[in-house]
C-alpha cells in the first residue's frame, strides 16, 4: 500500500498560514491525495483532494508537487477551531474495483491564541 | 443533509456480551464503510460496503465481527462475544462515486465509543 509520511506535531499562531506537508514517495498514477481533520471527540471531517493539480476550497487549499511525491495543505488563516489532526492519505488502488482509505498517524495541529 | 448517523454516541457493556453498532448513511451514497480507532493503532478500516454487497472484509480483526447491510439505508456492526480488546470508537462514513471512488470524498459520523470491561 503506499504510504505517507507526516509530522507529528505542529503549531501555528492564531490567524497566519499554516503549511501541513506530506510525503508520499510511492504514490502511483492512479492514487488521490486526500486530506481530512479530526477534532476532538468528532469523525474525521473532509477537507480537500486531488490529483494533479493544485486544488482550492473554502476550507483549505492543496498544494500537489510536480512529481506528485510530497503535497501541502495550507490553511490560509489559521483559527482556534482549526486546531486537529490532520490526515493525509492516499486513496488508493487495491484491486478488483475496490479503493482503500489507509490513514496514518496524522499532524496534530496546536494553534496559539 | 442530516449526514452519517450511528447509534448509540456510548455503548458500555460486559465481556461475552453481543454488541450491535448502527448506521445511517447519508442518503444516495453507494459506499459505505466502517473503521474503528484506538490510541494504539490509530483508524483502521473494517469493512466496506458497495450497494450493499460486502466488497472487502479483511480488515474485519476476527470470527467475532460481523457487519451487514440489509439496505442502502442502514448498516450494522456486531460483535460476538465482545472482549475488553474490542473497546474503541468504531466510525461509519459513506461516499458518493465521483468519477471514479478514488475520486470521492468519505464522510464520517461522530463514532460509537464502546467500552467492554
Amino acid at each position: 500500500d503506499a504510504k505517507t509520511t507526516q509530522p507529528n506535531s505542529m503549531e501555528s499562531n492564531e490567524e497566519e498560514p499554516v503549511h501541513l506537508p506530506c510525503n508520499h514517495s510511492t504514490i502511483s498514477g492512479t492514487d488521490y491525495i486526500h486530506w481530512y481533520r479530526q477534532l476532538p471527540s468528532q469523525g474525521p471531517e473532509y477537507v480537500i483532494h486531488g490529483l494533479t493539480s493544485n486544488v482550492n476550497n473554502r476550507m483549505a487549499s492543496l498544494a500537489i508537487a510536480e512529481d506528485r511525491k510530497s503535497s501541502t495543505l495550507i490553511l490560509h488563516r489559521a483559527t482556534l477551531r482549526d486546531a486537529a489532526v490532520y490526515y493525509c492519505i492516499l486513496r488508493a488502488y487495491s484491486g478488483a474495483g475496490s479503493y482503500q482509505l489507509t490513514f496514518g498517524k496524522g499532524t496534530k495541529l496546536s494553534v496559539i491564541p | 443533509d442530516a449526514g452519517v448517523i450511528q447509534s448509540p454516541r456510548h455503548e458500555v457493556t460486559e465481556m461475552g456480551q453481543e454488541v450491535t453498532l448502527r448506521c445511517k448513511p447519508i442518503s444516495g451514497h453507494d459506499y459505505l464503510f466502517w473503521y474503528r480507532q484506538t490510541m494504539m493503532r490509530g483508524l483502521e478500516l473494517l469493512i466496506y460496503f458497495n450497494n450493499n454487497v460486502p466488497i472487502d472484509d479483511s480488515g474485519m480483526p476476527e470470527d467475532r465481527f460481523s457487519a451487514k447491510m440489509p439496505n442502502a439505508s442502514f448498516s450494522t456492526l456486531k460483535i460476538q462475544p465482545s472482549e475488553p480488546r474490542d473497546s474503541a470508537v468504531y466510525f461509519c462514513a459513506s461516499s458518493p462515486y465521483w468519477t471514479g471512488l478514488g475520486n470521492s470524498p468519505l464522510h464520517f459520523g461522530n463514532g460509537t465509543r464502546l467500552t467492554v470491561t
